[in-house]
């Protein structure tokens, strides 16, 4: 079972450069999300997607674009990274958003360093 | 607004010993609580929730968590710690007004042999 699977694990990037985050779901999962996580704040938001053709901010969304490009994948751009943007990002996954009760699904993360 | 609080940035049990991770919330209907567990270099996984009925929660791994609503709290517990326990645990919480999920900022447990 893959599960979450995202793509790259590491990079490192210069200031300025622009570069594209994917993530691919095989759980026939309708929601989707990317998140940020830092040392010491737990997750931020960046941008969520509730079904197939639709995405909304979430928490921290500035300097981030996100494209739905079917239902198992979703990815999350950075049009001009900034030192700021450095950071460890998930994606997940849950049935659907309106399932209170439903747990997401995480993957292993994108370890991006912007210098 | 809708929060979360884990008190303990660290956590240090010995193994074989009981453990208790934090965890307090607000929110301003009925709580959708969860926790995940990551361990190095991986991403989160689902522990357990409580979403209504026993306030006692059983979940994987041998954690269950205890809501408590008049204290607001819904606490980690294991009655008795694996080394390989050790990782970082997230609480979080949303109510039935409100899709996203508020994650708390993460305690670090580490079990000692």
């Amino acid at each position: 079972n893959a599960g979450v699977t995202q793509t790259p694990k590491f990079q490192v990037l210069k200031t300025g450069q622009s570069m594209t985050l994917q993530c691919a779901q095989d759980m026939n999962h309708n929601s989707m999300y990317w998140y940020r996580q830092d040392p010491g704040m737990g997750l931020r938001l960046i941008y969520y997607s509730a079904s197939e053709g639709t995405t909304d901010k979430g928490e921290v969304p500035n300097g981030y674009n996100v494209s739905r490009l079917n239902k198992r994948e979703f990815s999350l751009r950075l049009e001009s990274a900034a030192p700021s943007q450095t950071s460890v990002y998930f994606c997940a996954s849950s049935e659907a958003m309106t399932g209170f009760d439903q747990p997401q699904h995480f993957g292993d993360g994108t370890r991006l360093s912007i210098l | 607004a809708q929060s979360v609080a884990q008190p303990e940035d660290q956590v240090n049990v010995a193994e074989g010993n009981p453990l208790t991770v934090k965890c307090t919330y607000s929110v301003s209907g009925n709580p959708y609580l969860f926790w995940y567990v990551q361990y190095p270099n991986r991403g989160l996984q689902f522990l357990l929730k409580y979403i209504t009925g026993d306030n006692l929660v059983k979940g994987s791994y041998g954690f269950e968590a205890e809501f408590n609503k008049s204290q607001t709290s819904f606490h980690l517990k294991k009655p008795s710690a694996l080394v390989s326990d050790s990782a970082l645990y997230f609480c979080a919480v949303r109510d039935g007004s409100n899709y996203q999920l508020i994650w708390g900022a993460g305690t670090k447990l580490i079990i000692k042999p």
